[in-house]
């Protein structure tokens, strides 16, 4: 049971580049979120799938898309990477949407030079 | 403006006392509150939620209150040990089934 696994841990991109965040839960949740942590800002949600087939934009959504795959896995792209996405981004999974505890992966640390 | 605030960015401690971290908002009516773990290099741990009904809440060493008059959350570790060295990170929702909002969180230190 490894409950929510982000892939990768690490990655470095040039500006202008695009990449895919790849985020899968195990534990049959209905709800998927994407933050970023940064120092000094705390967590901030980027997008959420409140259920499979739905997705909304949360506080900081400009520069990035996301595409709920499955009920398992949720992704996150960033198309022209910006040295401003330069974070910590963690993907994150709960039973429902409101009033339930998230379920958080590891971590993807991402560079933009 | 609405705002979430932790009491302190560090908290520093000896084992065995008890520690306190404070969780204060303001122009949110939260229906819950959680709090969360978080250790170097590794995502938040949830640790206990708390209803806008309930006055506390308590988890083995844990013990979380959510004061709505006072828009505030304590969270304290009893018999507190270095292994609770971590940073702690309140977080509740925005209202009217809205998203889950979270501070900047306490790095809490527990010197032996």
């Amino acid at each position: 049971n490894a409950g929510v696994t982000q892939t990768p841990k690490f990655q470095v991109l040039k500006t202008g580049q695009s990449m895919t965040l790849q985020c899968a839960q195990d534990m049959n949740h209905n709800s998927m979120y994407w933050y970023r942590q940064d120092p000094g800002m705390g967590l901030r949600l980027i997008y959420y799938s409140a259920s499979e087939g739905t997705t909304d934009k949360g506080e900081v959504p400009n520069g990035y898309n996301v595409s709920r795959l499955n009920k398992r896995e949720f992704s996150l792209r960033l198309e022209s990477a910006a040295p401003s996405q330069t974070s910590v981004y963690f993907c994150a999974s709960s039973d429902t949407y409101y009033n339930s505890p998230l379920h958080f992966g590891n971590g993807t640390r991402l560079t933009v030079t | 403006s609405q705002k979430i605030e932790q009491n302190s960015e560090a908290l520093n401690i000896q084992e065995g006392k008890t520690a306190t971290l404070t969780c204060n908002y303001t122009n949110y009516s939260p229906a819950y509150l959680q709090w969360y773990r978080q250790d170097p290099g590794r995502g938040p741990v949830f640790l206990l939620l708390i209803r806008e009904n309930e006055k506390e809440k308590r988890k083995e060493r844990l013990k979380v209150t959510f004061d709505t008059t006072l828009k505030q959350s304590l969270f304290h570790i009893t018999a507190s040990q270095p292994a609770d060295s971590a940073t702690y990170l309140c977080a509740l929702d925005e209202g009217s089934q809205g998203n889950l909002i979270f501070g900047k969180g306490t790095k809490l230190s527990v010197k032996p």
